[in-house]
């Protein structure tokens, strides 16, 4: 299977321990994002990342939220001390370029936080 | 920064009847992309259907087929012969420079045997 692939699917912590999302893109795509779906509503953007580079940040927190994206290896999401409001979808999505018109997005790792 | 609305929270429509789902946006781009996604209970994101901003001419998948108005900043999902199938949350999107789209509410259709 050529698609985006996320793990883990299901991710259960405890508040303050850490969450760690990772994605790997469709073949040949460069380009990363991340969305966070809550319940209920529609996803919304988080951060934009070519390889080992952040090009767009600009949804996510502020604090405890980082990704990264290497030259080897799959994009990560990190989320440090989590909290209750965390527990949502995180999907990931690829793309060849930028401004392509076509993203391709993984099944999503649901995060629940006790 | 850019705004979706997606003014149906829920709609229902008969199998093999015809549904219009509704989206209206705000942007500043002058090129873009638009797009519909549906989101079964599986909450895969499954792209319906695309549209670019610069074609005046309809976009065009199967049974679905969209409406759009650039001037009026609008942007329809319709469906033919609903099917079974169809039954999900529909979440519309234009994208600004860089692949990165905004989300609407969404809208759960729902269909009837």
């Amino acid at each position: 299977n050529a698609g985006v692939m996320q793990n883990p699917r299901h991710l259960v912590r405890r508040r303050g321990q850490e969450a760690r999302l990772r994605c790997s893109p469709m073949k040949g795509h460069s380009h990363v994002y991340w969305y966070r779906q809550l319940p209920e509503e529609g996803l919304k953007f988080m951060v934009y990342l070519q390889k080992e580079n952040i090009i767009d940040e600009s949804g996510m927190p502020k604090e405890r939220f980082s990704a990264e994206f290497p030259k080897e290896g799959p994009s990560i999401l990190r989320i440090q001390q989590v909290v209750r409001g965390d527990s949502a979808a995180y999907f990931c999505a690829s793309s060849l370029g930028p401004n392509t018109g076509e993203l391709f997005f993984g099944e999503g790792s649901r995060l629940t936080v006790l | 920064a850019q705004t979706v609305t997606q003014s149906q929270p829920e709609m229902s429509v008969q199998e093999a009847e015809t549904v219009t789902l509704s989206c209206t946006y705000d942007t500043s781009e002058s090129d873009y992309y638009l797009f519909w996604y549906k989101q079964p209970p599986s909450r895969q994101m499954i792209l319906v259907i695309r549209q670019e901003a610069y074609k005046q001419q309809n976009a065009t998948e199967n049974r679905f087929s969209v409406n759009f108005q650039k001037a009026a900043k609008s942007f329809s999902l319709k469906i033919s012969d609903s099917q079974l199938g169809d039954a999900a949350m529909y979440f519309c999107a234009p994208n600004n420079a860089g692949n990165m789209l905004t989300f609407g509410g969404g809208t759960r259709l729902m269909v009837k045997p």
